[in-house]
Formats: C-alpha cells, structure tokens, sequence
C-alpha cells in the first residue's frame, strides 16, 4: 500500500511569491491535514479536510488557504510568502474506517522563502 | 487548549541499551488519543506506537512500549534494545476523541543511539 505522497520535495521563493503545495492521501482515507514544521516553533496545525471540506483551521493567517478534491488529494496556498514562512510542510492522511484516530504522514515538502 | 510537554531536549545512549523518554501534557477532556511519532534525518513522521485515554492497559509494539499514567498526566515512551536505527526525534502527540482531529505535539527529543 502506498504511502501519503507530497510534491515537490523542495521549493524556493521569494518574498511575496505564491506557492502550492500537493499531497495525495493513503488510498481509502478522506481526511488531510497540513501541519508547519518551522524551526524553533515546533509542528503546528494548519489545517484539515475531510470529504472536501475544510473541518478546521490552525492560528494561520488567511493567506494559508487550501482545498480537497474529490479524491481525496489535497493543494495547500500559501500567497503573499513572508521569510518566517520558511518550514517543513507536512501533510498527513487518515481513515474513516479507523474513526480517524491515526494520522499517517507524508515526507513532506520543505519550503525555503528568500 | 491542551499542551504536550516534553522536557528532555536530547538524549543519548549506547546500542542495545533501554531507554525512557518523557512526556506530559495538560487536557480537561477525559476521552483522547496519545501518540509516539518519530522523524529521523529523513523527516518522515512515523507513527511509532498509539494509546486510547480509555484503555488502563499501556501500548506496546515490539521494543516499544509506553507508561501511561492519566492521573499524572504522564505519557513515556521505552525504547527496548535500543538500535542505531531508532536514532531520531521522537515527539510525543495529543488529540482529543471526536471533535477537531488535530494532533498537538510537543517540542521533541533528539535522541542518539551510539555504537
């Protein structure tokens, strides 16, 4: 069974650039979630979907956007990139069937914003 | 809001050796979820053992087994025949039963498994 898949591996931007982020759940899970991993500030919440609706947001400015398809993948905008932006991004799947009490992760995308 | 704190920054031990790493966390709910995550210096986050609030009965998975002590607020993790292969940061994770399925982490161990 293939694991929850991000791309790309790695991004550079510029201040004030926009970025997507992509992830692909495990096959059969609904929920995404997008965690920052930012140096010095630990893994914090961004955000969830599930069955294509966003269900909750982290304490995230509005220009963390995303959305969910309908099979399940997930994009994650981030506009108006500020340096402190630079981080790990971490997208993470799980399963109705497990009542969503586990969260698989992905290798996620880092993020370097110049 | 619940809080996972984990005060031990860095750990280091030799192969072969047992090894305990702590974890608290501060929550009013009765009913949640606690986790072990590791992410070695590949960065991907690898769900290493899981415990149900409800269940008295402490988790295990092969050399990895946990202390849950919920009066205590208490979540630790050993790590049995430590391997140079556990060499990673281990972080410890809440998440309430229901509700916003959010995981809140704490800062992390660094540990270091020697040969």
């Amino acid at each position: 069974e293939a694991g929850v898949t991000q791309s790309p591996t790695h991004l550079i931007k510029t201040r004030g650039q926009q970025v997507t982020l992509r992830c692909s759940p495990i096959s059969g899970h609904t929920s995404v979630y997008w965690y920052q991993q930012a140096l010095g500030l630990g893994l914090q919440f961004l955000l969830w979907y599930d069955e294509g609706e966003e269900r909750n947001r982290g304490n995230f400015p509005p220009r963390f956007s995303g959305r969910q398809f309908p099979n399940y993948s997930s994009e994650l905008n981030v506009n108006a990139l500020e340096l402190e932006d630079s981080a790990l991004y971490l997208c993470a799947s799980s399963s109705r069937d497990r009542a969503h009490s586990e969260q698989f992760f992905g290798p996620g995308t880092r993020l370097t914003v110049l | 809001a619940q809080t996972v704190t984990q005060s031990q920054p860095e750990m280091s031990v030799q192969e072969a050796e047992t090894v305990t790493l702590s974890c608290t966390y501060d929550t009013s709910e009765n009913n949640y979820y606690l986790f072990w995550y590791k992410q070695p210096p590949s960065r991907q986050m690898i769900l290493v053992i899981r415990q149900e609030a409800y269940k008295q009965q402490n988790a295990t998975e092969n050399r990895f087994s946990v202390n849950f002590q919920k009066a205590a607020k208490s979540f630790s993790l050993k790590i049995s025949d430590s391997q140079l292969g556990d060499t990673a940061m281990y972080f410890c994770a809440f998440m309430k039963h229901g509700g916003a399925q959010k995981l809140v982490f704490g800062q992390g161990t660094r540990l270091t498994i020697n040969p």
